[in-house]
C-alpha cells in the first residue's frame, strides 16, 4: 500500500462502454497525475492537476475525460475507447509539483 | 522529448556495482529516479534539482550534471532487492517547462546470486 489507492485493479471493457477509474490519496498532497504505461513504452503523462485545477493536458484524446472534485480524489472517465488504449493507467500524487511522486498500483485496462 | 536511458538492461551478480545513465536533449530543471518491480507501482528513489548535485539513498546514489543535461544512478554492492526497472523522469527548465515530468524508457536490472 503506497498511500495512493486506485480502483479497480483490473478492468475489461468493450469499445462502446463507459467506465471510470478512481484514484484516492490521503497524503495531503496537492498535485495529482494520470500516466499511461504501455508495454515497451515509457510512462506517458496524460493529465496534471494542481490544487484541483487542471494544469496539463498532454494532447490526450477526448475519449479520456479527467475529473478532480477535490485534492484527494481523481477520476478518469472513459468512453468509446480503442483497443490501443489497453494499458496500465497509473495515478500519482506529490506534495506540490517538482517533488517526488507517490504512485498507485494502477488499473490494468483491456479494451476488447 | 523523452530522455534516453542506457543501458536498456543489465544483469549483475549480488555485490556488483552498476551505473544507469539518463540523457536529455533539453536543459533540465530536475531529474527524478524511480524503481518499479514487476506488477507493482513505481517507487520514488530521489530527486536532483541543482547542477552537479549528488544525492544518496542507502547504497544508491545519483549525480546530476546540468551542463551535460544528464544524470547517472549508481548502485553499489547490489542486493537481490535492487532488481526491477529503473526510470528517470526529467523536468525541463525554462519557459514552458512547467511541471511536466517526462520519463525515459527504463533500464531493466536483474541481480542474481
Amino acid at each position: 500500500e503506497t498511500g495512493v489507492t486506485q480502483t479497480p485493479r483490473h478492468l475489461v471493457m468493450g469499445m462502446t462502454n463507459k467506465k471510470s477509474l478512481k484514484c484516492e490519496q490521503h497524503l495531503g498532497h496537492n498535485a495529482m497525475y494520470w500516466y499511461k504505461q504501455s508495454a515497451k513504452k515509457p510512462l506517458e503523462l496524460m493529465f496534471v492537476y494542481n490544487f484541483k485545477e487542471q494544469t496539463e493536458n498532454n494532447s490526450v484524446p477526448s475519449r479520456f475525460s479527467p475529473e478532480c472534485p477535490n485534492s484527494s480524489h481523481l477520476f478518469l472517465h472513459l468512453h468509446t475507447l480503442q483497443p490501443e488504449d489497453s494499458a496500465l493507467y497509473l495515478c500519482a500524487s506529490s506534495p506540490r509539483v517538482t517533488y517526488g511522486y507517490t504512485f498507485g498500483s494502477g488499473t490494468r485496462l483491456t479494451v476488447v | 522529448q523523452q530522455p534516453v536511458q542506457s543501458p536498456q538492461a543489465v544483469i549483475l551478480r549480488e555485490g556488483e556495482d552498476a551505473v544507469i545513465n539518463c540523457s536529455s536533449s533539453k536543459a533540465l530543471y530536475s531529474v527524478h529516479w524511480y524503481r518499479q518491480k514487476h506488477g507493482e507501482a513505481p517507487v520514488f528513489l530521489m530527486i536532483l534539482l541543482k547542477g552537479g548535485e549528488q544525492k544518496g539513498h542507502e547504497k544508491i546514489s545519483a549525480s546530476f550534471n546540468e551542463k551535460k543535461q544528464q544524470s547517472s544512478l549508481y548502485l553499489t554492492a547490489s542486493q537481490l532487492s535492487y532488481s526491477g526497472t529503473y526510470f528517470c523522469g526529467t523536468e525541463i527548465g525554462g519557459a514552458g517547462g512547467g511541471n511536466k515530468l517526462t520519463f525515459g524508457t527504463g533500464t531493466q536490472l536483474k541481480v542474481e546470486l
